[in-house]
């Protein structure tokens, strides 16, 4: 089984909807993290959390907000989702001090109509 | 802020040549991670090879290499014995060492294409 698991892998909205990207983690990392890729702008970091009680903003967190609802899941969510917003999101983790890579989960593939 | 630049957005090779992906970083800091992922189709992100700032010694991961040139701020990865597998999207990334700055910074990335 997957080490970082997402849900759902694609996804379809409308505009307006509130939608939840849910990654859940059994590596046991305290740090979790979200970022979005888009083409040609590479991967940018929304939200990180070091531990469920510790949430940062990262690059571009307007419009997103997260949820830490244990050390092994961590979701994101677009209170009202718009067309620019779609995009392929991925969690990841990583384990501090030790590894120095983080873990990718697959990814999930918003498209907002 | 740290800034990670992959000039080049795409790139051709032939299959069992060698290609050289280049990346050049901005930072102030002196203790740093260095990393390069591949992005195949499948569209999931895999570590290819990293690389830790304060060691001199350049990486290496069986056909992939690099070249950290520490004082020039670059980072390059060598696929030698390109093979069709190769063919994916490259991204360099760099990670600080300072406590609560463990996060990654991507390049736009790269397009490789490996020619039978």
């Amino acid at each position: 089984d997957a080490d970082v698991t997402q849900t759902p892998r694609n996804r379809i909205t409308k505009t307006g909807k509130r939608i939840m990207l849910e990654c859940s983690q059994t590596k046991g990392h305290d740090r979790m993290y979200w970022y979005r890729q888009d083409p040609g702008l590479g991967l940018r970091l929304i939200y990180y959390s070091f531990d469920v009680k510790d949430i940062n903003k990262g690059e571009i967190s307007d419009g997103y907000s997260v949820s830490r609802q244990a050390q092994a899941k961590f979701s994101l969510s677009l209170e009202s989702a718009i067309p620019n917003q779609t995009a392929l999101y991925f969690c990841a983790t990583s384990d501090f001090p030790g590894e120095e890579e983080q873990f990718f989960g697959p990814g999930t593939r918003l498209t907002v109509l | 802020a740290q800034t990670v630049t992959q000039s080049q957005p795409e790139m051709s090779v032939q299959e069992a040549e060698t290609v050289t992906l280049s990346c050049t970083y901005d930072t102030s800091e002196s203790d740093y991670y260095l990393f390069w992922y591949k992005q195949p189709p499948s569209r999931q992100m895999i570590l290819v090879i990293r690389q830790e700032a304060y060691k001199q010694q350049n990486a290496t991961e069986n056909r992939f290499s690099v070249n950290f040139q520490k004082a020039a701020k670059s980072f390059s990865l060598k696929i030698s014995d390109s093979q069709l597998g190769d063919a994916a999207m490259y991204f360099c990334a760099y990670r600080s060492t300072q406590g609560g700055s463990e996060k990654l910074v991507f390049g736009k990335g790269m397009k490789l294409t490996v020619n039978p």
